[in-house]
């Protein structure tokens, strides 16, 4: 069966500390991957997204991804957390198959 | 900016009623989705629609489900008698190919009492 893991409910990361929000995946063939944020009361919004090419990606807010074919893991990261990434962090394969979510809290 | 507008944001319905929730995709776009996302939970994919039928249904898309292309630009999620677990956050979202990211709506957040 197909599936996204996203193996932590909620990841802690200090103000100007680096992130990394971690999501597997199991799917067949060539994975289409996004990373979407949900702030609160809000919908979800597209990060960025690996189709095909360069195996890290750079997308909206600072934040980038790399794609890494043998662990078959979509990390999300960024160098320098900023309080306003709280959110709620979905990754996703295709448009069908979605993680349960990842809480971030970025402490001031 | 293009966007995906939803109306209503909030609905409150009781229980055995009809609803139908409203979306404006992005002028452009081909692809059409709802989701939707129980308090807590994951977002749950309900169903894709492109060239005026749908694509793919999840197995949560029952025949009380239906979705609508009325005019050239919305695009409806009726429910034709609401259960209490029907309790969600509605999302629709569009797409310009089957293959690019998802742009999606605030969501609606429909109450079923």
């Amino acid at each position: 069966a197909q599936s996204v893991a996203q193996p932590e409910d909620q990841v802690n990361v200090a103000e100007g500390n680096p992130l990394t929000v971690k999501c597997t995946y199991s799917v067949s063939g060539n994975p289409y991957l996004f990373w979407y944020v949900q702030y609160p009361n809000r919908g979800l919004q597209f990060l960025l997204k690996y189709i095909t090419g360069d195996n890290l990606v750079k997308g909206s807010y600072g934040f980038e991804a790399e794609f890494n074919k043998s662990q078959t893991s979509f990390h999300l990261k960024k160098p320098s957390a900023l309080v306003s990434d709280s959110a709620l962090y979905f990754c996703a394969a295709l448009k069908l198959i979605w993680g349960l979510g990842t809480s971030l809290a970025v402490n001031p | 900016e293009p966007e995906v507008t939803q109306t209503p944001s909030h609905q409150v319905t009781q229980m055995g009623q009809e609803v139908i929730l409203r979306c404006v995709p992005i002028s452009n776009h081909l692809y059409f989705y709802w989701y939707r996302q129980i308090l807590g939970q994951k977002v749950e994919f309900l169903v894709s629609f492109y060239n005026n039928e749908i694509s793919e249904k999840s197995e949560i898309f029952d025949d009380q489900f239906s979705v609508e292309r009325p005019d050239g630009s919305n695009f409806t999620l009726k429910i034709r008698s609401t259960k209490l677990e029907d309790s969600a956050m509605y999302f629709c979202a569009s797409t310009e190919t089957g293959r690019t990211e998802a742009f999606f709506g605030q969501g609606t957040r429909l109450t079923v009492v």
